[in-house]
């Protein structure tokens, strides 16, 4: 079976810190693979997603930059924190050529909070 | 562009009430509709899905039907537990590219006392 993994689970870092979240997949190969942030415990804005190694989308202009180094790790990164960057932090993953029709799966979430 | 628009809630019901939380959708095409779950301090589960027009899904004592002539996906289950306090998002997948993006509700906190 699929798991996805996420760590830290929690992450207290000072303005102008870097920034690095990692997501694991494991028991399927070439996954679609999505980052989002949601605020406050309620909406989802996508911020980047990746159809394979060094394929890098990026929804919206932002603070924060994805890589894909292997198949099934997804990294998010930042060269310096902003307040703005709180939030909850969660990787997903689709079967990969499932278009629209197949469902995505999170992983446990990373709790970021700047100071 | 594609829209989702759900019950803004916060929902707050007794046990064993019925739950009903309203979702409605704007998309091209035909697109794929799913209700996920969030438990505090958790990440997104899965808790159905409907592919296509008049397909239901169901899991865990919830249903939902998808309503191509009232572009509906409403949430129900019959009688609500404790543990379904959680919050709720419909959610809609459609677009015509291979990376599968999602369009997400703003989602329905929901609350059962017991």
């Amino acid at each position: 079976s699929q798991t996805i993994h996420q760590w830290p689970a929690t992450l207290v870092q000072p303005v102008g810190s870097p920034l690095s979240l990692e997501c694991t997949v494991e028991g399927t190969s070439n996954p679609n693979l999505y980052w989002y942030r949601q605020a406050a415990g309620r909406g989802l804005q996508l911020l980047f997603y990746s159809v394979g190694i060094g394929q890098i989308s990026s929804e919206v202009p932002q603070n924060l930059s994805a890589s894909r180094p292997q198949d099934r790790q997804f990294i998010l990164s930042s060269k310096k924190l902003l307040l703005s960057d709180s939030g909850f932090y969660l990787c997903a993953w689709s079967a990969l050529g499932s278009g629209f029709y197949n469902e995505q799966f999170f992983g446990p979430g990373t709790r970021l909070t700047v100071l | 562009g594609n829209s989702v628009t759900q019950m803004e809630g916060p929902v707050t019901l007794s046990e064993e009430a019925f739950l009903t939380i309203n979702c409605t959708y704007t998309a091209t095409g035909y697109p794929s509709l799913f209700w996920y779950v969030q438990y505090p301090g958790e990440g997104l589960q899965l808790l159905l899905k409907a592919t296509k027009a008049d397909d239901k899904g169901s899991n865990k004592g919830f249903e939902a039907t998808y309503r191509k002539e009232t572009t509906s996906f409403h949430l129900e289950k019959g009688s609500v537990q404790v543990s379904d306090s959680a919050v709720y998002f419909c959610v809609l997948g459609a677009g015509g590219t291979s990376y599968g993006k999602l369009t997400f509700g703003q989602g329905t906190i929901l609350t059962v006392h017991p």
